[in-house]
């Protein structure tokens, strides 16, 4: 059964550098039906679309988070990652990874469980 | 950007209650809406996809309708385990977006 599990710290000072990174078990992130992505939500708000990844390194990134994010695949970790620079308290949310079979902008069948990154000094 | 307005924000009923949400498309998106639910300290969990198709595993109480600008989640009869927030999400164009969430409780 596919698990996706994000980690990384969960309190970032303003202006640094949040990264995450997603573990993928039960399935391989080699296979080429699926995108793998990031999707964050404000505490208590909707749901933000960051960008996906292809296996092959093919990038899709939301326009308007685009100057500061860089998302990137290690196939052989069996991981995909997320780095938004700049921080500030907007970029304060649960972050989840995610796969999207068939399209980089497509629907979301697995997701990870989340994890809350805070950004405060 | 595709904006997807979500109606009503949120909405009380009792249990065996038909609930419908509706979500409408700032342009046409032809089929390409997804469903999802969201329960307190969870990930969301995909219930239709492409409008009208029920996701493996999800109850036959929900199923959705609707093309091009307007469609429709139905909760056939509501139950205890169905609090929670549902969105939209259009995946026509990049970039997705999703609706702003329906909180559906029980009356």
């Amino acid at each position: 059964q596919l698990q996706l599990q994000e980690s990384g710290p969960g309190l970032v000072k303003p202006s640094e550098t949040l990264s995450l990174t997603c573990s993928v078990s039960g399935g391989s992130i080699s296979d080429s039906t699926y995108f793998w992505g990031w999707i964050r939500q404000p505490p208590g708000k909707g749901l933000e679309w960051i960008g996906s990844i292809y296996y092959s390194g093919r990038i899709h990134y939301n326009p308007s988070l685009r100057s500061r994010v860089t998302i990137s695949v290690d196939t052989s970790k069996s991981q995909f990652s997320l780095k938004v620079t700049s921080v500030t308290a907007a970029d304060t949310a649960v972050y989840f990874c995610a796969r999207l079979p068939g399209a980089a902008a497509g629907r979301i069948d697995h997701w990870g469980q989340g994890t809350l990154v805070t950004v405060s000094s | 950007d595709i904006q997807m307005t979500q109606s009503p924000s949120s909405l009380s009923a009792s249990v065996g209650d038909g609930v419908t949400i509706t979500c409408r498309a700032s342009q046409s998106i032809s089929r390409s809406l997804n469903w999802y639910q969201q329960k307190p300290g969870k990930a969301p969990k995909l219930l239709i996809y492409a409008a009208s198709s029920l996701q493996s595993g999800v109850p036959s109480r929900f199923s959705g309708s609707g093309s091009g600008t307007d469609f429709v989640l139905t909760i056939r009869s509501l139950q205890p385990e169905d609090v929670a927030a549902y969105y939209c999400q259009q995946s026509y164009s990049a970039p997705v977006t999703f609706g702003q969430g329906t909180k559906v409780e029980i009356k």
